[in-house]
C-alpha cells in the first residue's frame, strides 16, 4: 500500500519558537494533503486541506497565520507551527490522497508536539 | 454539519470473543466510510473502506457494514486476539469546504482491550 512518511515523530520546544513538520508521500503523488490535530482521548480534527501549488483551505477556527502550510510539490507538504505556545501541544497527523473524490486516505505516523 | 458518534468509548473482552463496534453519523450524504486502527501514540492504519454504494467490506477477521439511510456502520471482529487491542476510529468522507476535495469527519474512537 501507499506510504506516507511524517517527521519528526516527537518534538519538544520552548514557548515562542517555531516548529516545522514534514509529510511526504513516498510512492505516489499526493495532489491533496490534509493536516489533523488530535488531543488526548479526542477525535482527529481537520485543520486544513492543501492542494499542490495552491493556498491551503483552513477549517473554521484554525488560525492560518499560526499554522502555516506549504504544499510545494506533489510529494511534500509542511506544517509550521509559528510562535508555539503550550496550548499548541498536541498530536498532529497528516494524510494524503491522489486527489480523486472518495478514495482511501493514507496517514502519516503522527508528530507529538510538546511546548514547554 | 456532519457528526460521527462511537459508543461505548471503551470495551474490554476476553480473547476469542466475536465483537461488534458501532458507529453512527448524522448526514447520509457521504462518499465513503472508513474504519481505522490507532495504536497509542501512533498514526492511523486503514482497515476497511466502504463506498457509499456498497453495503459491506471484508478483510480477514474483519467485516464492516454500512447502512447509509440510517446513518450506521458496524465493524465486526471475529475471534478477537490480544493483538487487536487498539483504538478503532470510524470516519466518514463528505464534501469538503471547496467542493473539490472530500473531508473526513472522525468519531472519538472505541478503545478495545482484548484480555488473554
Amino acid at each position: 500500500g501507499a506510504v506516507v512518511s511524517q517527521h519528526p515523530s516527537r518534538v519538544i520546544c520552548k514557548s515562542g519558537t517555531s516548529v516545522k513538520i514534514e509529510c511526504r508521500s513516498l510512492d505516489f503523488q499526493a495532489t491533496t494533503m490534509f493536516w489533523y490535530r488530535q488531543f488526548p482521548k479526542q477525535s482527529l480534527m481537520l485543520m486544513a486541506t492543501s492542494n499542490e501549488g495552491s493556498k491551503a483551505t483552513y477549517e473554521q477556527g484554525v488560525e492560518k497565520d499560526k499554522f502555516l502550510i506549504n504544499h510545494a510539490s506533489l510529494t511534500l507538504s509542511t506544517l509550521t507551527v509559528t510562535s508555539a505556545h503550550p496550548e499548541d501541544s498536541s498530536f498532529y497527523i497528516c494524510s494524503a490522497q491522489t486527489g480523486v473524490l472518495g478514495q482511501k486516505l493514507f496517514f502519516g505516523s503522527g508528530t507529538q508536539l510538546s511546548v514547554l | 454539519k456532519q457528526e460521527v458518534t462511537q459508543i461505548p468509548a471503551a470495551l474490554s473482552v476476553p480473547e476469542g470473543e466475536n465483537l461488534v463496534l458501532n458507529c453512527s453519523f448524522t448526514d447520509s450524504a457521504i462518499y465513503n466510510l472508513q474504519w481505522f486502527r490507532q495504536d497509542p501514540g501512533k498514526g492511523l492504519t486503514s482497515l476497511l473502506l466502504i463506498q457509499s454504494s456498497q453495503r459491506e467490506q471484508t478483510s480477514g477477521r474483519l467485516n464492516a457494514s454500512l447502512d447509509k439511510s440510517s446513518g450506521r456502520s458496524t465493524l465486526y471482529i471475529a475471534a478477537s486476539q490480544p493483538g487487536d487491542s487498539a483504538t478503532y476510529l470510524c470516519a466518514v468522507a463528505s464534501r469538503g469546504r471547496t467542493g473539490a476535495n472530500s473531508k473526513l469527519t472522525f468519531g472519538k474512537g472505541i478503545t478495545l482491550s482484548v484480555r488473554p
